[in-house]
């Protein structure tokens, strides 16, 4: 398996556009998690899915996050309008439950999404 | 709250010695915690994993151990290498979801 696959790798925008970041998970897996990782905020859980399906988006930062899952091999997490304040590297993660809490299982990620918005 | 804090935001040592790196968490019901290493330009890579009714586990050249009553979590890195150099997360899974949260990370650097 090549592992968790997101694209772009790097996004240079625009205040204002819209931002759309993709990944596809490992075959089998059926947790997908998005993470937003700046200097001052570290790692944080935007919105997790199981089977597909969007169980908790509370770490959302608003409206202009939305974040999909079609079918068990492709998500996307889109920014509409972007702003400065959201240039961070977006990583995209996902896990095989194992019968446990789903973040008591370890984590593939992907390589990251750095995203600047001028 | 529920929060994952290090000690240390960067640690220097030379190759061939041995690291450690701490991490204190608040939750005191979190049953799991795990380390990652994350290079430059890269995303956090899995390191090791402990659960709660353990107190030490052990992998190739590293060691975690976890002290429930003073909420600590150490990794061990014996014989750092050069390409032990990258930013450590430690990670509890102690979210009301079970999430694994993350803590802000340790720069290690290794001199040759």
């Amino acid at each position: 398996d090549a592992g968790v696959i997101q694209s772009p790798r790097h996004e240079v925008t625009e205040m204002g556009q819209e931002v759309t970041l993709r990944c596809k998970p490992i075959s089998g897996h059926d947790y997908l998690f998005w993470y937003r990782q700046t200097m001052m905020r570290g790692l944080e859980l935007l919105i997790y899915f199981n089977n597909n399906v969007p169980i908790d988006d509370s770490g959302m930062p608003e409206d202009r996050f939305s974040a999909k899952m079609p079918n068990a091999s492709f998500s996307t997490l889109k920014i509409q309008p972007s702003e400065p304040r959201d240039s961070a590297v977006y990583f995209c993660a996902s896990s095989l439950n194992r019968g446990r809490k789903p973040g008591a299982n370890v984590l593939t990620f992907g390589a990251g999404s750095r995203l600047t918005v001028l | 709250g529920e929060s994952v804090g290090l000690h240390l935001p960067t640690l220097s040592v030379q190759e061939g010695d041995n690291s450690i790196i701490n991490c204190a968490y608040s939750n005191s019901a979190s049953d799991y915690f795990i380390w990652y290493k994350q290079e430059s330009g890269k995303g956090p890579q899995f390191i090791i994993d402990i659960r709660s009714n353990m107190d030490k586990r052990q992998g190739q050249r590293v060691t975690v151990l976890l002290n429930k009553t003073v909420k600590h979590l150490s990794l061990q890195i014996a014989a750092t290498q050069p390409g032990d150099s990258a930013v450590y997360f430690c990670a509890e899974a102690g979210g009301s979801q079970g999430n694994l949260i993350f803590g802000k990370g340790t720069k290690l650097s290794v001199k040759p």
